[in-house]
């Protein structure tokens, strides 16, 4: 199985501070790559697919770059109602692994 | 408004068996592929099964294969995971999960969830 390795497991940042968070497949994934968002007690929701495809709706201070094992979610301006946890996910090949999550605090 | 709700869930006693539902509504259900994923309480996201549109071909994490078993019915828009020989470790909010398109196998919308427990 790829194993899926997220960085840094928790953070903390203040309002307008730009964001990073990054994710190591454990074998080549090409850009198989997709990012969630999960708020306390909610279903997570994509944000971006495909390591730089924004997901519609979703707002443009998030972005995602990468290819091959290394990839990174960027929140340009962090926003207070970005906290949440992040989940990195490859779609490469079954079975589909998640990375352990990144929990966001805002300062 | 497309949508995915998830039922069945509940207490169940180690070694017992549950049957979960996801009604879709609101998009073409045969045309997508479709999920199941878990999350343990306090613990992140695992991807627990996976069918095709046409229900051909089915995919599990090895940490259910034998167990639990996915299918679908398109005529009903509803997808089902028989779960049997139930273990303390499978707790978790179980959440059923639509493929974003047939290029690409992120999950684009999901359910609610619904818990199971499994204790004696």
């Amino acid at each position: 199985d790829i194993q899926m390795t997220q960085s840094p497991s928790s953070l903390s940042a203040s309002v307008g501070d730009r964001v990073t968070i990054t994710c190591r497949a454990s074998q080549t994934i090409s850009n198989y790559l997709n990012w969630y968002q999960q708020k306390p007690g909610k279903a997570p929701k994509l944000l971006i697919y495909a390591a730089s495809s924004l997901q519609g709706g979703v707002p443009s201070r998030f972005s995602g770059s990468g290819s091959g094992t290394d990839f990174t979610l960027t929140i340009s301006s962090l926003q207070p109602e970005d906290s949440a946890s992040y989940y990195c996910q490859q779609s490469y090949t079954s079975p589909y692994t998640f990375g352990q999550g990144t929990k966001l605090e805002i300062k | 408004e497309v949508q995915l709700l998830e039922s069945g869930g509940g207490l169940v006693q180690p070694g017992g068996s549950l049957r979960l539902s996801c009604a879709a509504s609101g998009f073409t259900f045969s045309n997508y592929a479709m999920s199941w994923v878990r999350q343990a309480p306090g613990k992140g996201l695992e991807w627990v099964s996976g069918m095709s549109d046409s229900g051909g071909a089915t995919y599990y994490a090895d940490s259910v294969k034998g167990r639990f078993t996915m299918s679908r019915d398109n005529s009903k828009n509803t997808l089902y995971l028989e779960m049997n020989s139930l273990r303390a470790e499978d707790t978790a909010v179980y959440y059923c999960a639509k493929r974003l398109s047939m290029r690409h196998d992120a999950f684009d919308i999901w359910g609610q969830g619904t818990r199971v427990t499994v204790s004696s």
